[in-house]
């Protein structure tokens, strides 16, 4: 199975902060990448697809890069709407795997 | 709006089987492939395996010796059931849609609510 490594696993930051999460692969995944915010109490919501496409509806605030084993996810200015954990997703290989997650909290 | 369901009993007995059901509305099951994907305290999110609208199924090999997928596409339904539960496969249990029309793609658009599962006696 392909390991997803996430970090941190939690921050903590200002409205208007930039965020960056890492998302590292135990084996090359090419572009098969994904990232879902999942708010308290809701299922993940698909942000990002492909690494860096951004789902129809999604704040352009949000975007991806990487490819191979690193991979990042960004929100360029923090919102409150924003508090949720987020989750990096590879389809590479099966089984499908996910990262263990990082919640993002307003400081 | 495709919108998903899940349904079934909140609480299975150890040894026994769990059985849930995933209603489709606002789209037809044939086409697509359908997952179910869980989610507990101690393993994070778990992809558990797809069927599509054929009936086609792959599942985790983690699991798969205790899973079976089946699809209604006359009801627009499809199911899971896993059979010898034990207290790890207590979770929340979510059925998502992948997004590509023609092949499994990975991507998932649509996702029900979950129903969370506990498996005690």
């Amino acid at each position: 199975d392909i390991h997803l490594t996430q970090s941190p696993s939690s921050l903590s930051a200002s409205i208007g902060d930039r965020v960056t999460i890492a998302c590292q692969a135990s084996q090359g995944i090419s572009q098969h990448l994904n990232w879902y915010q999942q708010k308290a109490g809701k299922a993940p919501n698909l942000l990002i697809y492909d690494v860096s496409n951004l789902e129809a509806g999604v704040p352009s605030r949000f975007s991806g890069s990487g490819s191979g084993t690193d991979f990042t996810f960004t929100i360029s200015s923090l919102q409150p709407e924003d508090v949720a954990t987020y989750y990096c997703q590879q389809y590479d290989n099966l089984p499908l795997t996910f990262g263990g997650g990082t919640k993002v909290e307003i400081k | 709006q495709v919108q998903l369901q899940e349904s079934g009993p909140g609480l299975v007995k150890p040894s026994e089987t769990l059985s849930l059901t995933c209603t489709v509305s606002g789209g037809p099951l044939s086409s697509n492939y359908w997952n179910w994907i869980r989610q507990s305290q101690g393993k994070g999110l778990e992809w558990i395996g797809y069927i599509n609208y054929s009936g086609n199924t792959i599942q985790n090999p983690s699991l798969k010796s205790r899973v079976t997928l089946s699809i209604d596409t006359s009801k627009n339904q499809f199911y899971l059931k896993l059979t010898s539960v034990t207290a790890a496969d207590t979770a929340i249990y979510f059925c998502a849609r992948e997004s590509g029309y023609i092949g499994s793609n990975g991507r998932f658009d649509y996702w029900g609510q979950g129903a969370l599962v506990t498996v005690s006696s």
